[in-house]
């Protein structure tokens, strides 16, 4: 069963990069069927893409964020990454993992999701 | 950008039927998923490529998507079912995926 696990700090300052890191088990990251995606969620509001990357390193970015948002992947760890610098109170939010299907871009398996606070 | 709109709340009385819409320009011409999320979870795929059904997901959830709407139905509805609910697409055009701002189904 693939299992995508959310991990970095929960609370960042204001002005600094919030960096994320999502651990996927039970499957290869490096599968060309699939991208791997970053979603948020504020508090009380709904989801918003953030980005997208597949496994050869190309990426998509969500034009609101493009400017501050950076995802990686690292193979020989199986494992993918967000930064996303000069954060403000507004990027206070859940932020999930998922894994993104290739041929229909729908999103199957998720994270549980953690919380990133922006405070100072 | 591509947006996708759907109506903030809906309400319905148990064992009713629910409809949920989606709407977007020419969005018939697009593949389109929902999602349930209930609270503290992460959201989970209900309906994909507009009226598919994922294993282990009611026959009760069933979608439609046709010119500038797409719908997610869900008959005899249950307690269990109130959630918030998002669709999904991506748009090719700009290779980006979109989601809609959710809604939210109150079981009365």
């Amino acid at each position: 069963q693939l299992q995508l696990q959310e991990s970095g700090p929960g609370l960042v300052k204001p002005s600094e990069t919030l960096s994320l890191t999502c651990t996927v088990s039970g499957g290869s990251i490096s599968s060309s069927s699939y991208y791997w995606g970053w979603i948020r969620q504020p508090p009380g509001k709904g989801l918003e893409w953030i980005g997208s990357i597949y496994y050869s390193g190309s990426t998509y970015y969500n034009p609101s964020l493009k400017s501050r948002v950076t995802i990686s992947v690292d193979t020989s760890k199986n494992q993918f990454s967000l930064k996303l610098s000069s954060v403000t109170a507004a990027d206070t939010a859940v932020y999930y993992c998922a894994r993104n299907t290739a041929m229909v871009r729908l999103y199957d398996y998720w994270g549980q999701g953690t919380l990133v606070t922006v405070s100072s | 950008s591509y947006v996708l709109t759907q109506p903030p709340s809906v309400s319905v009385a148990p064992g009713q039927t629910a409809r949920i819409t989606c709407g977007g320009n020419n969005i018939g011409s697009k593949s389109v998923h929902w999602y349930q999320q209930k609270p503290g979870q992460a959201p989970v795929l209900v309906v994909y490529d507009d009226s598919d059904r994922p294993s282990g997901i009611p026959e009760r959830f069933s979608g439609s998507n046709s010119g500038n709407t797409a719908t997610l139905t869900i008959s005899r509805v249950e307690a269990g079912d109130e959630a918030d609910y998002y669709c999904q697409v991506w748009d090719s055009s700009s290779d980006l995926w979109v989601f809609g701002g959710g809604t939210k189904l109150t079981v009365l």
